[in-house]
């Protein structure tokens, strides 16, 4: 049972232009949502992350869109970089669980 | 940032050993721990969750006397695989949280273990 759903396994940018990685869940009960940066071997690094009070939060060039009716957020990177290059994981946590998706891997070409 | 340290980072080792692993928050005090399992090209799969103090609380379909997990401190946490066999070959990471689900969690940098 795919609580969190990233559909696309990989995604290829080029350099300087928008990288958009989607994640989809069912689970109403969640509420907080977290995106996770992962090198190969190596373990997940926290990006950035929304509360389901708000419909967008932004860091940098990174920003993270919730749309709650959908269950649909997304993460934007602008402008992408090579070093960007990596496996991102969306998660959903509420009521004390918390649930990643596949992961998308994202390729930024220079 | 916190730091999450998880030792070793990979083992091979023969069928029906037992294996330790341990994952310790370096710089701040972990209420709960996260054992996580991937399989390739797969998402992380929690196994289950551990308070300081406590008994761990297993995830459906994880075999609780398989994988032993401790977390006798606010600093560390260990995942024993007992007897292991080569379908337990995977990658092992741990996590920390200051709290609870709602805080970010900082993750080790994974184990991967083989077993022959």
């Amino acid at each position: 049972d795919q609580q969190v759903k990233q559909n696309s396994p990989s995604l290829s940018v080029q350099e300087g232009r928008i990288s958009i990685l989607n994640c989809d869940y069912t689970n109403s009960m969640f509420d907080y949502f977290l995106w996770y940066k992962k090198y190969p071997a190596e373990g997940p690094t926290f990006l950035i992350s929304i509360s389901s009070i708000k419909d967008k939060n932004e860091d940098g060039r990174f920003t993270v869109f919730l749309n709650k009716s959908a269950k649909h957020l997304s993460l934007h990177i602008v402008p992408s970089q090579p070093g960007d290059s990596a496996v991102y994981f969306c998660a959903a946590s509420g009521n004390n669980d918390m649930r990643f998706g596949a992961g998308t891997r994202l390729t930024v070409k220079p | 940032g916190a730091v999450v340290s998880q030792h070793p980072s990979r083992v091979i080792c023969k069928s029906g050993t037992s294996v330790k692993i341990e994952c310790r928050s370096l710089d701040f005090q972990a209420t709960t721990m996260f054992w996580y399992r991937q399989f390739p090209k797969q998402s992380l799969m929690l196994m289950a969750t551990s308070n300081e103090g406590s008994k761990a609380t297993y995830e459906q379909g994880v075999e609780k006397d398989k994988f032993l997990i401790n977390h006798a401190s606010l600093t560390l946490s260990t995942l024993t695989v007992t007897s292991a066999h080569p379908e337990d070959s995977s990658f092992y990471i741990c996590s920390a949280s200051r709290q609870n689900s709602n805080q970010p969690q900082h993750f080790g940098d994974g184990t991967r273990l083989s077993i022959l």
